[in-house]
């Protein structure tokens, strides 16, 4: 099965400090994504990437930044962290474009700004 | 904009039940569709795609696609206590487009022993 590890999976950040979030995949997918889940709002696309050295803006891109060294990593990168950046954080992998195939989500990571 | 939308919100039903779960799109470029589920504490897990109008099932689970109103439901017969989590709707446009799949806010179920 796919397998999509995330660290730290859980995490106390200072407002304004600055927060990274990783993860890795041993899938060999191309695609991987960040998720965040709120009650109320269910799961919303922060950034993806289909390839190394490249991400996308999903639909809530604001104050993240994200970084794909390889195919294995991608990371989620919070500059400023800010009260409202409360959540839990998914990563997902696909192995082809994500309107044809099944994403396979790590175990998140739940991050708690202070 | 929440673009899938899923109904009811929460779910009890009783072990042994059948639980039956909705999700609309108000797009009508999504035609796609995933269920996942999630337990408490985990990440979600896909359960089942449906690209198609009509029935798919798998096991207890089946999943029941209407392409022209964009309605999807799942129907999980002869319901166990393991089956109590947060089930999500995802939905995407057709395979060529590249989009990604968007999430519903979820309904939870509970199944009662």
């Amino acid at each position: 099965e796919a397998a999509v590890t995330q660290s730290p999976r859980s995490k106390v950040a200072v407002t304004g400090g600055k927060v990274t979030l990783s993860c890795h995949q041993t899938n060999n997918h191309d695609y991987m994504y960040w998720y965040r889940q709120d009650t109320g709002h269910g799961l919303r696309l922060i950034h993806y990437s289909y390839v190394a050295d490249s991400t996308e803006k999903g639909d809530i891109p604001d104050g993240y930044k994200a970084s794909r060294p390889s195919q294995e990593n991608f990371s989620l990168i919070l500059e400023l962290a800010s009260l409202s950046q409360t959540a839990v954080y998914f990563c997902a992998s696909s192995e082809g474009r994500p309107s044809g195939n099944t994403l396979y989500f790590g175990e998140g990571s739940r991050l708690i700004v202070v | 904009q929440q673009k899938v939308q899923q109904s009811p919100e929460s779910l009890s039903v009783p072990e042994g039940g059948m639980a039956s779960l909705n999700c609309t799109s108000s797009d009508r470029n999504f035609q796609y569709f995933w269920w996942y589920r999630q337990h408490s504490g985990e990440g979600p897990k896909a359960l089942m795609s449906i690209f198609s109008d009509g029935d798919k099932k798998e096991g207890r689970f089946t999943a029941h696609l209407n392409k022209a109103s964009l309605h999807v439901s799942l129907h999980i017969r002869d319901s166990q206590p393991s089956d109590s989590a947060l089930y999500f709707c995802a939905a995407s446009e057709p395979s060529n487009s590249g989009t990604y799949q968007r999430f519903g806010t979820g309904t939870k179920l509970q199944v009662v022993p």
